[in-house]
């Protein structure tokens, strides 16, 4: 399967300020996702990150507070935008080769705000 | 809408013992399903998926799951639990459109394995 790579792996961040994550997969892909793991909790999907439009979002996040960008088939970002203590969890970047493969995902990305 | 329940929030096993892991899926058409493992600090693992085709399905480290229509089940099952096994499972399930793959994930199960 690809190769996934996050980064950062950890950050620690000020409230109000926004923090952009990398995800950089080995080979092209056609499906790119982005999720939220609370600590504790399960997985929840932010957005599916389409190349070369829009992010689709799904409902409870929004492009102003998650931007998304996808340049192409092998590289996405995920920025969370002034960020509060709320927003400290794991972010996880998955992709999948086509909608009937099934999802690998990265080490993730975790993040505190103080 | 699509769910998943894994009623069981944490177990614990002996190692050598046998594991299942249960998961029960709400969805309206044939699911694709998935079991996942996340050890800490690290990302998610498949360890196997069910499309189609035999019910009971192998994957990686020994685990093998089994896909029952009837009972709307996925459960995961080892034979012989080793100490490595210790990790959080996720069962998921997966809406396929013409545009998407969309994973919906239970709650997950921590499983402790006891020396």
């Amino acid at each position: 399967s690809a190769v996934i790579s996050q980064k950062p792996s950890r950050d620690i961040c000020q409230r109000g300020t926004s923090l952009t994550i990398q995800c950089q997969v080995d080979s092209q892909v056609t499906m790119m996702f982005w999720y939220r793991q609370q600590p504790g909790q399960s997985l929840t999907l932010i957005a599916t990150a389409n190349q070369g439009s829009e992010a689709t979002y799904e409902s409870g996040f929004v492009i102003d507070k998650f931007p998304i960008s996808r340049p192409n088939l092998t590289f996405s970002t995920l920025t969370v935008s002034n960020m509060s203590p709320e927003d400290s969890s794991i972010y996880l970047c998955s992709v999948a080769a086509d909608s009937n493969q099934p999802q690998h995902f990265g080490d993730g990305t975790r993040l505190s705000i103080l | 809408a699509q769910s998943v329940t894994q009623p069981d929030i944490h177990i614990t096993v002996s190692e050598g013992a046998s594991l299942e892991l249960r998961c029960n899926y709400s969805y309206g058409a044939t699911p694709y399903l998935f079991w996942y493992v996340q050890s800490p600090g690290q990302g998610l693992q498949l360890l196997l998926k069910y499309f189609s085709g035999d019910t009971l399905v192998q994957g990686i480290k020994g685990f093998e799951a089994e896909f029952k229509r009837s009972q709307s089940s996925f459960n995961l099952r080892k034979p012989s639990v080793h100490w490595s096994d210790a990790a959080e499972y996720f069962c998921a399930v997966a809406q396929i459109t013409g545009g998407g793959n969309k994973l919906t994930f239970g709650t997950g199960t921590q499983l402790k394995v006891e020396l």
